[in-house]
C-alpha cells in the first residue's frame, strides 16, 4: 500500500505567525506532489504543486520536497484566520497515470 | 471558466433506493475521478477515467457501485441499492495531462444521506 501520511492536528497558531504543515509518503517514485485546501463543507482546492527538490513559492505559500528523505511540507506566512482549512497532501505514484494518493489532512487553526 | 459541475448538491434517500450522481468535469479535460470522503476513511478514489475509458475501478467498494462515462462532458456514479454506510460526500475531479501535468480540479461535491 502506497501511503501519505500527515498529522491530523489541529494544528494551532496565532495569527501572524508562520505554519509548518508537514507530510511523508512511502513511494520512493514519486514524482508529483500537492497540496490542497479545504474548508469545511466545501470541495479541496488545489494551493501548490511541486515537483522538484527544493521549494516552491507563491504568494504566502512555500512548498519544500526533499525527495531523499520522501518530504513534502507547505509553510504559510502571515498566518490569517482565513487560512483556518484542512490541508490534503497528495502524491501521484509512479506508474499510475494521473492518480493521486491524499493523506488525511492536518486541521490548521489560525487564532487572533 | 466553469470548473468542475455536480449534481444534485444534496440527496437524501431512503436505504434499498437507487442513487444517481452526475458530474460534468472541465471542458478539454482528459481525467475524470470520482472520489468519496468520510470522516473515518478521508478522501478515497473510487474510480477514474481517462477519454472516457475506465482506467481503474478497484476503489469501488462492491457491486452496488457503478460508474459510467459515456462522452467527454457527463459521467455518472449509480449506487444500487443505496445503504445509509454509503452516507458521505462525493466528489468528482478532472484533469488535463497535457497541460498541467497531474493536478487535479475538484466539483463542489454530492453531500448524500441514506436513512
Amino acid at each position: 500500500q502506497k501511503e501519505v501520511e500527515q498529522n491530523s492536528g489541529p494544528l494551532s497558531v496565532p495569527e501572524g505567525a508562520i505554519a509548518s504543515l508537514n507530510c511523508t509518503y512511502s513511494d520512493r517514485g514519486s514524482q508529483s506532489f500537492f497540496w490542497y485546501r479545504q474548508y469545511s463543507g466545501k470541495s479541496p482546492e488545489l494551493i501548490m504543486s511541486i515537483y522538484s527538490n527544493g521549494d516552491k513559492e507563491d504568494g504566502r505559500f512555500t512548498a519544500q520536497l526533499n525527495k531523499a528523505s520522501q518530504y513534502v511540507s507547505l509553510l504559510i506566512r502571515d498566518s490569517q484566520p482565513s487560512d483556518s482549512a484542512t490541508y490534503l497532501c497528495a502524491v501521484k505514484n509512479t506508474g499510475t497515470a494521473s492518480k493521486l494518493t491524499f493523506g488525511t489532512g492536518t486541521r490548521l487553526q489560525v487564532t487572533l | 471558466d466553469a470548473g468542475v459541475i455536480q449534481s444534485p448538491r444534496h440527496e437524501v434517500t431512503e436505504m434499498g433506493q437507487e442513487v444517481t450522481l452526475r458530474c460534468k468535469p472541465i471542458s478539454g479535460h482528459d481525467y475524470l475521478f470520482w472520489y468519496r470522503q468520510t470522516m473515518m476513511r478521508g478522501l478515497e478514489l473510487l474510480i477514474y477515467f481517462n477519454n472516457n475509458v475506465p482506467i481503474d475501478d478497484s476503489g469501488m467498494p462492491e457491486d452496488r457501485f457503478s460508474a459510467k462515462m459515456p462522452n467527454a462532458s457527463f459521467s455518472t456514479l449509480k449506487i444500487q441499492p443505496s445503504e445509509p454506510r454509503d452516507s458521505a460526500v462525493y466528489f468528482c475531479a478532472s484533469s488535463d495531462t497535457g497541460a498541467a501535468g497531474d493536478e487535479q480540479f475538484f466539483g463542489p461535491g454530492t453531500r448524500l444521506t441514506v436513512l
